[in-house]
């Protein structure tokens, strides 16, 4: 079964400080990885995939097979990134699972 | 372009009643998927329509039944709704029906008393 895991309900860190939000997941096959994001008052939105590679506000994720990870990661957090970032898992053929959710506050 | 589209966005019930709840998926898009988020946790996947058939289920009981009509919307109806049923109900469309790129509404809210 899918499964995935955010070990961190709340994670707050000062602007200007790296941000990492982990998720863990559990899936036998080749998996295909997303972060999504909702920001206060605004709807779950995709952040990023792993297939992409791409970079987006700032924030970069690389699936590490070995260790069944894809941590989202931030060099620079800013006041504006605070919001709920959630992790999902799809294998193309199932839908998508999501994790519990992350909830990262930015401190000024 | 039009997102996707959520009806109503509150709406409070009591045990025993029925729901529906409809979502009008963005310009483009075959396939509908509803998911119950409850408080603090993340989107529970209930199913999926793709064409108007149902495409995948969850653990979900057979009072939460759907539709998804030829312009693509969709309706989620719950009979007999039980207080644990008190959750936000969020659709999401899709270009497929194999894809993990989902564009969500802003969720209806229901409250069971």
């Amino acid at each position: 079964a899918q499964r995935v895991t955010q070990p961190e309900k709340l994670l707050s860190v000062f602007k200007g400080a790296p941000v990492e939000l982990k998720c863990n997941y559990s899936y036998s096959g080749s998996p295909e990885l997303f972060w999504y994001v909702q920001y206060s008052r605004q709807r779950l939105q995709l952040l990023l995939r792993h297939i992409s590679r791409e970079s987006i506000k700032g924030f970069t994720a690389d699936l590490n097979k070995g260790e069944t990870s894809f941590h989202l990661k931030k060099p620079f957090a800013q006041e504006e990134d605070s919001a709920m970032y959630y992790c999902a898992l799809t294998s193309g053929n199932t839908p998508l699972v999501f994790g519990k959710g992350t909830r990262l506050s930015v401190i000024a | 372009e039009t997102g996707v589209t959520q009806s109503p966005t509150h709406l409070i019930k009591t045990r025993g009643q029925q729901v529906t709840l409809r979502c009008s998926s963005q310009s483009g898009h075959n396939t509908v998927s509803w998911y119950q988020q409850a408080l603090g946790q993340g989107p529970q996947f209930i199913f999926q329509y793709y064409r108007e058939e149902e495409n995948g289920r969850g653990n979900f009981p057979p009072r939460f039944s759907g539709l998804q009509f030829p312009n693509y919307s969709s309706e989620l109806n719950v009979n007999a709704l039980e207080l644990d049923d008190s959750a936000l109900y969020l659709c999401a469309s899709s270009l497929s029906s194999h894809t993990g790129e989902l564009f969500f509404g802003e969720g209806s809210r229901l409250t069971v008393l």
